[in-house]
């Protein structure tokens, strides 16, 4: 079975500051990684994936993440972060390929404050 | 192409009543997922369909239950509610032919009294 751990549930940070989510996941079967975004009152949109190659992926609105597998980890970057980046942000992880056991599975958030 | 669909967005019902959610995935997706989204707990998993079987499930209480049509179209049902169950439901919408990303539709909020 996978887990996510998504090691801050706030983050508050200045506006064009950078700022980095971390994610860490624990799996026994090589994954495929997300990161998603929740605006209030909305569903989630999909960032950025990790499927396979590149370990660093870029996604919309400037954001990219870089797969590091000898630690397990799937970090969300930003180097400069605007006003309307206020979301709530999931990291998820499924296993790749073709599995009967292929739900994904989401960390509980990161909370992304951006202050004036 | 469209979204996924979910309807209600919004509902209100009376502890003990039950419920009953639908989700429109996008057109050709054959996967169905169903979350409930809570401030405590976050994203937990309640199950998954994927050509009218369910593939998945996670760890709910008999009350919550789903089934997918022909069409792909799904609904969750919830019987005997609680006010625990007061949540965001969200479907997703994944192709199911790999296991690639899923995409959500608004939500539905269920608030019970």
């Amino acid at each position: 079975a996978q887990s996510v751990t998504q090691l801050d549930s706030q983050v508050p940070v200045f506006e064009e500051a950078p700022v980095e989510l971390r994610c860490n996941y624990s799996s026994s079967v090589s994954v495929y990684l997300f990161w998603y975004v929740q605006y209030p009152n909305q569903g989630l949109q999909l960032l950025l994936k990790y499927l396979s190659g590149s370990t660093l992926v870029k996604g919309i609105n400037g954001f990219e993440a870089e797969f590091n597998k000898s630690q397990t980890s799937f970090h969300l970057r930003k180097p400069s972060v605007h006003i309307s980046d206020t979301a709530e942000y999931f990291c998820a992880v499924t296993p790749a390929g073709m599995n009967r056991d292929d739900k994904i599975i989401f960390g509980k958030g990161t909370r992304l404050h951006i202050l004036p | 192409k469209a979204g996924v669909t979910q309807t209600p967005r919004y509902l209100i019902k009376t502890r003990g009543q039950q419920v009953t959610l639908s989700c429109s995935p996008i057109s050709g997706h054959r996967s169905v997922s169903w979350y409930q989204q809570t401030p405590g707990q976050g994203l937990q998993f309640l199950f998954e369909y994927f050509s009218e079987t369910q593939r998945n499930k996670g760890n709910f209480p008999g009350r919550f239950s789903g089934r997918q049509f022909s069409n792909s179209r799904s609904e969750m049902n919830v019987s005997t509610l609680e006010l625990g169950d007061s949540a965001l439901y969200l479907c997703a919408s994944r192709s199911g032919n790999l296991n690639t990303e899923a995409f959500f539709g608004q939500g539905t909020r269920l608030t019970v009294v």
